[in-house]
């Protein structure tokens, strides 16, 4: 297709499990990142690819969080030991890398941590 | 760091009433400024944007103007429809092309 693909979009799981989370970016998109949306706390930013410049991961909440990017194109989230506080809809958005600030967004993939 | 700040909601409006979301921002720099729409079932989508002071971002009749002195971007609408219910989310951007968001306004229209 030609939109930001995640998959899986739904997933339930129980807590101390991991998850990966997959997003396939626009074709020829440079920049990837990954959000997370949490009932009432808006967008929160996880991390930053761009190109091949070392990602800025300021924003992964714990060291049970991490995220690669192989070959600039697909990227994989991964949530070590899940807690229930992990539950929230994890967005991936890529953009040109060009500075204009159009983030082109998936629909998300929701985690349910039971 | 930087941030957004925008009015809870949710908003709730009659169609054809005057639409008005408040946004304000704390930065270091000179940074742009965004609104973004999440309509129901989709994903986000840039709706509008500003570069620099006194701009005038505006899209299917919204508008919002970058105001530096009140380190606002006020979303407004002359007349809403039902179809803009979503949530909007006001953003801002710095030095590359990672936004900082909002916390999101639901606005809700009714015929």
């Amino acid at each position: 297709g030609a939109g930001v693909s995640q998959s899986p979009s739904n997933k339930v799981t129980e807590k101390g499990k991991d998850v990966e989370l997959r997003c396939d970016p626009i074709s020829g998109h440079t920049a990837l990142y990954w959000y997370r949306q949490s009932l009432g706390q808006g967008l929160e930013f996880l991390i930053y690819f761009q190109g091949n410049s070392a990602p800025d991961k300021s924003g992964l909440p714990s060291d049970r969080f991490s995220a690669e990017r192989t070959g600039g194109s697909v990227s994989t989230l991964t949530i070590q030991r899940t807690q229930q506080e992990d539950s929230a809809v994890y967005l991936c958005a890529s953009s040109p890398g060009q500075n204009t600030g159009e983030l082109f967004f998936g629909e998300g993939s929701r985690l349910t941590v039971l | 760091g930087d941030s957004v700040t925008q009015m809870e909601g949710p908003v709730t409006l009659s169609e054809e009433a005057f639409l008005t979301i408040n946004c304000t921002y704390t930065a270091t720099g000179y940074p742009s400024l965004f609104w973004y729409v999440q309509y129901p079932g989709e994903g986000l989508q840039l709706l509008l944007k500003a570069t620099k002071a006194d701009d005038k971002g505006s899209n299917k009749g919204f508008e919002a103007t970058y105001r530096k002195e009140t380190t606002s971007f006020h979303l407004e609408k002359g007349s809403v429809q039902v179809s803009d219910s979503a949530v909007y989310f006001c953003a801002l951007s710095d030095q590359d092309d990672k936004l900082i968001f909002g916390t999101g306004t639901r606005l809700q229209v009714f015929p």
